[in-house]
């Protein structure tokens, strides 16, 4: 089966631009994760969707960070404006089921570089 | 925030040895996975223990959890260079996974 997806792989932009991100998930998982991923630390849970509604996003910053999941499939994470500090690996993830009872497969994430 | 932090946070050692690496969390949970992370395959799920489970093996991986002091092991026995990685754990108590920090993981050839 194909993985999950995500575009671009990496990204440049200088503070202040905005910058969008997209995954597609393994076909037919209803749960759709994003995380940021610092170097050296472990990824941390920006919003996670259950097919198009939002089950959590406690840890999105919601003043420049949007999420949406159209149709219950793919899904975009934007961030506008891009702070320095928002220099990280992107990671989308995608589950079966949610409840924290199964395995999530990631995407190969999308590194960005804040200027 | 983190729950779970990894201990070592660095590890080294020989071809075919074996490599022991800890995580401890905070508060209960449901279950604990653990996940690899290497430059080559991203981030990878490795197995899943419940919280009523004490044990787990899936091949050279054993798994074990000790939920009175909060604690999980991952063993990884006759270890490869291709084992060269970072290891986390990711706790669920409801419906999300907290990753710890991880433990970064080298084999010598």
């Amino acid at each position: 089966e194909a993985g999950v997806a995500q575009s671009p792989r990496y990204k440049i932009i200088e503070k202040r631009q905005s910058v969008a991100f997209w995954c597609n998930p393994i076909s037919g998982h209803a749960t759709l994760y994003w995380y940021q991923q610092i170097l050296g630390q472990g990824p941390k849970l920006l919003i996670q969707f259950q097919n198009n509604g939002v089950v959590d996003d406690s840890q999105l910053p919601k003043d420049r960070f949007s999420a949406e999941r159209l149709k219950g499939v793919d899904s975009t994470l934007k961030i506008q404006p891009a702070k320095l500090e928002d220099s990280a690996v992107y990671l989308c993830a995608s589950s079966s089921l949610a409840f924290g009872h199964y395995e999530q497969y990631f995407g190969p994430g999308t590194r960005l570089t804040v200027t | 925030s983190q729950q779970g932090e990894e201990d070592p946070q660095a590890l080294s050692i020989q071809e075919g040895e074996n490599a022991t690496m800890n995580c401890s969390y905070k508060t209960s949970i449901n279950n604990l996975q653990w996940y690899r992370q290497n430059s080559g395959r991203g981030l990878v799920h490795l197995i899943l223990i419940r919280s009523n489970e004490r044990e787990k093996h899936s091949g050279r991986l054993r798994v074990t959890l000790d939920t009175s002091k909060k604690s999980s092991s991952l063993l990884i026995t006759a270890s490869r260079a291709a084992d060269t990685a970072s290891y986390f754990c990711a706790t669920s108590r409801t419906y999300k996974y907290i990753f710890g920090t991880g433990t970064r993981l080298k084999v010598l050839a």
